[in-house]
């Protein structure tokens, strides 16, 4: 129940296109929900995040879309550029507790062709 | 945004050395420290959790006597892996959050460390 499953493991998309990334968690009480943007030899940068109050977030030309019903939410990255190449995470984080502890899904590598 | 800065960003040492890592965070005060481990192309697993002046939470199967960790300041965690041995080799990254219990706090990585045993 703690786990968060994220998928596809990795994703080629040309130049300009829109990537998708999805993520599906099973416990209810998770209430808040980033995603991270890694490149090689670097850690995670916080990219963009969501609580379940809203269904869609927009910053830039990334953006969340979350569905509480069905308990998933997704990463969008409209007109993908190379730079975008990198691996995502997506994590659940139960507020509430006090650990602050983030659950992790198994990251999906990006890569966009020029 | 948040800065976290570790150092160093890589290590290689003999095997049974040990070897320090530091976690700062340097324009926030950091209630709350994690660490973590990568392996390539996986995902991050969290070895323990650490609050300012308090002992740390370790996560199930991690040694503690083998990663001692310290959180003595708001600004400054370190991971001290002792006895290092190959297989102890890693990527290991730290993160600080301003934390508190309820509170959504986001969590800012360090660019890890890349430690290397021969």
């Amino acid at each position: 129940q703690q786990q968060v499953k994220q998928s596809p493991q990795s994703l080629i998309v040309q130049k300009g296109g829109i990537s998708i990334i999805n993520c599906a968690y099973e416990n209810t009480a998770f209430d808040y929900f980033p995603w991270y943007q890694q490149f090689p030899g670097k850690g995670p940068a916080l990219l963009i995040a969501i609580r379940p109050d809203v269904s869609e977030k927009k910053e830039g030309r990334f953006t969340i879309s979350f569905n509480k019903s069905a308990k998933q939410f997704s990463l969008h990255i409209m007109d993908s550029q190379p730079g975008d190449s990198a691996t995502y995470f997506c994590a659940a984080l139960r507020g509430s507790s006090n650990t602050g502890k983030l659950i992790f899904g198994q990251g999906t590598t990006l890569q966009v062709k020029p | 945004g948040a800065v976290v800065s570790q150092h160093p960003s890589w290590v290689i040492c003999k095997s049974g050395t040990s070897v320090k890592i530091e976690c700062r965070s340097l324009d926030f005060q950091a209630t709350t420290m994690f660490w973590y481990r990568q392996f390539p192309k996986q995902s991050l697993m969290l070895m323990a959790t650490s609050n300012e002046g308090s002992k740390a939470t370790y996560e199930q199967g991690v040694e503690k006597d083998k990663f001692l960790i310290n959180h003595a300041s708001l600004t400054l965690s370190t991971l001290t892996v002792t006895s290092a041995h190959p297989e102890d080799s890693s990527f290991y990254i730290c993160s600080a959050s301003r934390g508190g219990k309820g509170s959504n706090q986001p969590q800012h990585f360090g660019d890890g460390t890349r430690l290397s045993i021969l």
